[in-house]
């Protein structure tokens, strides 16, 4: 199956600073999600995101579907960007990497 | 359109008992997801319908869980005789896709604790 790898696993960073966020995958696919999960659990749509560019504010994403990786940016960030980042990839099923814990210090 | 919908947010329960969890997805989406994620893992995969038509079941799908999703609407989880090891997040999503998949959307969530 599909495999999914983010990376870092882990991201420490000032208010302020700007951070980008990595996902590889292992084969071609028709559906790529990046999601933030809120302290409750529940995922958050940020970009549905297959191909291409988009923005939404201080987030960006980019998927480059050819070479298999997409790219989430977050610009001045904000403690309410802390959290985790999941990155989810379809061909049938929708498989997720294993997040990103980002933690955003005052 | 109010989105994913999952009941009980909550369940505490015993070892040994069954547990059933409801997901309503968003009306017009035709595919419908549970996932299961523990503590700082992500969602697992599950098994996942295509209209009624229940299509992949994953390996973690022991033959204590089966799922339902009967007219293509609402679907249920259950869990038989309960352990702990089953004690996570059940995650619940919806989209539209045939031949590929839409935007994913999901529920909040059933966290089952199991005593």
């Amino acid at each position: 199956g599909i495999q999914v790898e983010q990376s870092p696993p882990d991201l420490i960073l000032q208010e302020g600073a700007n951070s980008t966020l990595r996902c590889n995958f292992s084969d071609s696919v028709n559906n790529l999600q990046w999601f933030h999960q809120n302290p409750w659990g529940q995922l958050i749509n940020l970009f549905y995101i297959p191909s291409g560019t988009k923005q939404n504010g201080r987030l960006s994403a980019t998927t480059v579907a050819t070479e298999r990786y997409s790219l989430l940016y977050i610009s001045s960030s904000q403690t309410t960007d802390s959290g985790v980042y999941f990155c989810a990839v379809a061909d049938d099923k929708i498989i997720f990497g294993k997040g990103t814990r980002l933690h955003i210090l005052p | 359109d109010t989105g994913v919908s999952q009941n009980p947010r909550h369940k505490i329960t015993k070892r040994g008992q069954n547990v059933t969890f409801r997901c309503d997805p968003i009306s017009e989406h035709n595919r419908l997801y549970w996932y299961r994620q523990t503590l700082g893992q992500g969602p697992e995969f599950l098994t996942y319908f295509q209209n009624e038509a229940q299509l992949e079941k994953s390996r973690l799908l022991s033959d204590r869980f089966s799922a339902e999703r009967p007219k293509g609407s609402f679907s249920t989880l259950e869990i038989q005789r309960t352990e702990q090891g089953d004690s996570a997040m059940y995650l619940c999503a919806s989209s539209l896709g045939v031949e590929f998949i839409t935007e994913a959307f999901f529920g909040q969530g059933t966290r089952l604790t199991v005593v």
